[in-house]
């Protein structure tokens, strides 16, 4: 089972500021087929996750331009801009490449 | 409108069952793989299912190898749940998987496990 390591696990933030999340897998996230299968969600309290970025860096329909995604291999991060208030809640990162798919634990953005 | 709704949860008994179901409408369900994830109250994301189709590709979490079983219909998805413990405790969200990536998930099912 592959681990998904995220930091910080709680990040205060002030709004219209930026915010940053990491995301470390125990090992490599390349699949066979050459496609990196990490995606990132975000749920708010009493809601259903709602995905954000796949394959690293590729936004979701609908989904603001002030998030981006990034990195490669092991190390991976998603970045707000510039956080609104409806940006608050759980931030998780998620990886495909290998059953089982596994979650990091959560990293919670609150308004300072 | 594409949408996921499960339906099924409740509160029963350690060492009993139960069956989630969640009907899937507003496209062509037999196209996409399906998944169950799992989130115990405070707790993050735990994947737990996953079906393809009838004949073969599931797969299982080790939690829950043996006691669950994941099966699908024309629109529905299915979680028959055997031999519950405490530590099933949890709402129960399907998934749709396109590609390697879960894109529309249901409003969540609840499941407490408790005497």
């Amino acid at each position: 089972e592959i681990v998904m390591t995220q930091t910080p696990l709680s990040s205060p933030v002030t709004l219209g500021q930026p915010a940053s999340i990491s995301c470390r897998s125990g090992q490599s996230l390349v699949h066979s087929d050459g496609n990196t299968y990490l995606s990132w969600y975000h749920q708010r309290p009493g809601q259903p996750p709602r995905l954000l970025l796949y394959k690293v860096s590729n936004r979701f329909s609908g989904v603001p331009d002030r998030f981006s995604g990034s990195g490669a291999g092991t190390d991976f991060t998603l970045k707000i801009s510039r956080v609104e208030a409806e940006d608050v809640g759980v931030y998780y990162c998620m990886q495909a490449t290998q059953m089982p798919w596994t979650f990091g634990q959560g990293t919670k953005v609150e308004v300072k | 409108q594409v949408q996921l709704v499960e339906s099924g949860g409740g509160v029963v008994q350690p060492g009993g069952s139960l069956t989630l179901s969640c009907a899937a409408s507003g496209f062509t369900f037999s196209s996409f793989g399906m998944h169950w994830v799992r989130q115990a109250p405070g707790r993050g994301l735990e994947w737990v299912a996953f079906i393809w189709d009838e004949v073969s590709n599931k797969d299982y979490a080790d939690s829950v190898k043996g006691r669950f079983t994941v099966s699908r219909d024309k629109n529905t998805l299915y979680l028959q749940m055997n031999r519950l413990r405490a530590d099933d405790t949890a709402v129960y969200y399907c998934a749709r998987d396109i590609n390697y990536v879960v894109d529309l998930w249901g409003q969540g099912a609840l499941v407490t496990v408790s005497s």
